[in-house]
C-alpha cells in the first residue's frame, strides 16, 4: 500500500545504546523530515532531506544522525541514546510545496 | 529561528459551543498550514492559507491568515465531540523547504 511507514512503533532501550528508527515512503516524495514530539514543545524538526544524499540540520539535531542513500528511505540513528531523547518520533514526507504526510510515529523510551 | 506560538494550550468546551485557536509569530511566512492530530497517529493537514487576509472555510471550521502573514486563527462553530484533538499550526518559510510548528492546542469537546 502507498504511504509512509515507520518502524519500530515502540522501542525501549538503555542509556548509551545505539538505536535506529526506520522510515519508508512509497510516493517518491523529494523531501523527508524527522520530528520529535514532546509535551509542551509541539513538533520540533531534527533533520530533513531535500533529495537522496542531501540532508540538513533542523532545530534539535544534536545526538542524531541521518542518511538518505535512497529516495524512499530516511533512517534516524541515535548514536548513544540519552534519557532526554525519550520522545515520540515522527517521520514525514512531501513534494515541494505540498502538504506534509506523517507516519504513525515511533515511541522511544530510554531508561 | 522562526517561532510560532499557539494559544490557548488547552481548551475544554461543551458540544455546540464555539472556539477559536490562535497562532502568532513575529516572523513572516510564505504560507501557513493547520494540522489536526489524534492520539496515536500523525498529524493530518486541514488547510493551507497562502495570501495575507485569506479566509478559508471547511464546513464548521474557518481559517484566517493575517494581513501581514505573521498570524492565523482557527474558528470552530458549534463544536462536536469529533472535533476533539490536537490542533497544530505550521509556518512555511520563504525557501519553502521546511515547516516550523507551533506548540499545539489540545481541544476537548464534551458531549
Amino acid at each position: 500500500d502507498a504511504g509512509i511507514t515507520q518502524s519500530p512503533r515502540y522501542k525501549i532501550t538503555e542509556t548509551g545504546r545505539q538505536v535506529t528508527l526506520m522510515c519508508h515512503q512509497t510516493w517518491s516524495h523529494s523531501y523527508m523530515f524527522w520530528y520529535r514530539q514532546d509535551l509542551g514543545h509541539g513538533l520540533r524538526l531534527i533533520y530533513y532531506s531535500a533529495a537522496a544524499d542531501i540532508t540538513d540540520k533542523g532545530e534539535v539535531p544534536d545526538g542524531y544522525v541521518v542518511s538518505r542513500s535512497k529516495t524512499e528511505n530516511f533512517p534516524l540513528t541515535l548514536e548513544s541514546a540519552t534519557r532526554s531523547q525519550t520522545s515520540v518520533y515522527f517521520c514525514a514526507s512531501r513534494d515541494y510545496p505540498g502538504e506534509l504526510f506523517f507516519g504513525e510515529g515511533s515511541r522511544l523510551t530510554v531508561l | 529561528t522562526q517561532l510560532l506560538e499557539q494559544s490557548p494550550q488547552f481548551l475544554s468546551i461543551q458540544e455546540g459551543e464555539n472556539l477559536t485557536v490562535y497562532c502568532n509569530s513575529s516572523s513572516v511566512f510564505s504560507s501557513l498550514q493547520w494540522y489536526r492530530q489524534e492520539p496515536g497517529e500523525g498529524p493530518v493537514l486541514l488547510v493551507t492559507v497562502v495570501t495575507g487576509g485569506e479566509v478559508k472555510k471547511l464546513k464548521r471550521l474557518t481559517f484566517q491568515f493575517g494581513d501581514a502573514r505573521k498570524d492565523s486563527s482557527l474558528h470552530i462553530t458549534a463544536a462536536q465531540p469529533g472535533d476533539t484533538g490536537l490542533y497544530l499550526c505550521a509556518g512555511v518559510g520563504a525557501a519553502g523547504n521546511k515547516l516550523t510548528f507551533g506548540g499545539g492546542t489540545r481541544v476537548l469537546v464534551k458531549p
